[in-house]
């Protein structure tokens, strides 16, 4: 069975610094990899993708993909208290139009 | 762009009653997805169709779930009869063709007393 693993949290992170949110996947075929946010209540949004090995840039997000490792993240830098939310990882495997999804890291932003 | 309507946003009902959740998907979207999320076991797929046919319903957990898509616009998820366990939230998402990620809609919470 496919897995998704993420540290539960709660990670806690002074306003300004580096959250760094870590996923582990089994699926060595997976092909396509996803970060939503999820605040309390709400539903989850996309904010990063990544289909290839190395570091993809947007803002203040980076998504890290490292498939020899099995293993995807997202850094936040210069974190705001806007950025407490649920992280979840998302992985879609090979010839899959299905995710499979962690069950979140819970990351609070200290002012 | 609207995007992903689910309807109710809420729904509490007694055990045994039967209960319908409903989704519109983005317009041109070929997927639609239904996930349940619960603390326990985060984010589950329970079924997903493509140009209205379902694809994969491994996920949906007894025979009491069932879902249709009569057309490109509407989908439904039913559950008779319902349990306390099945109260979650569930979320519909919708895609593309062609790899695009999926977007979801607003959640229905659902409590079975």
């Amino acid at each position: 069975q496919k897995e998704v693993e993420q540290n539960s949290g709660p990670l806690s992170v002074p306003e300004g610094a580096i959250a760094s949110l870590n996923c582990t996947y089994s699926d060595r075929g997976s092909q396509s990899f996803f970060w939503y946010r999820q605040y309390s209540g709400k539903s989850p949004e996309l904010i990063m993708f990544i289909y290839s090995n190395g570091d993809k840039e947007d803002g203040r997000f980076t998504a890290q993909l490292n498939k020899a490792s099995q293993y995807v993240s997202l850094l936040i830098r210069d974190s705001q208290p806007s950025d407490s939310a649920t992280y979840l990882c998302a992985v879609k495997g090979a010839g899959s139009y299905q995710l499979t999804f962690g069950k979140g890291t819970k990351l609070s932003v200290i002012p | 762009d609207a995007g992903v309507i689910q309807s109710p946003r809420h729904e509490v009902t007694e055990m045994g009653q039967e209960v319908t959740l409903r989704c519109k998907p983005i317009s041109g979207h070929d997927y639609l997805f239904w996930y349940r999320q619960t603390m326990m076991r985060g984010l589950e797929l329970l079924i997903y169709f493509n140009n209205n046919v379902p694809i994969d319903d491994s996920g949906m957990p007894e025979d009491r779930f069932s879902a249709k898509m009569p057309n490109a616009s509407f989908s439904t998820l039913k559950i008779q009869p319902s349990e306390p366990r099945d109260s979650a939230v569930y979320f519909c998402a919708s895609r593309e063709q062609g790899g695009q990620p999926q977007h979801f809609g607003d959640g229905t919470r659902l409590s079975i007393l």
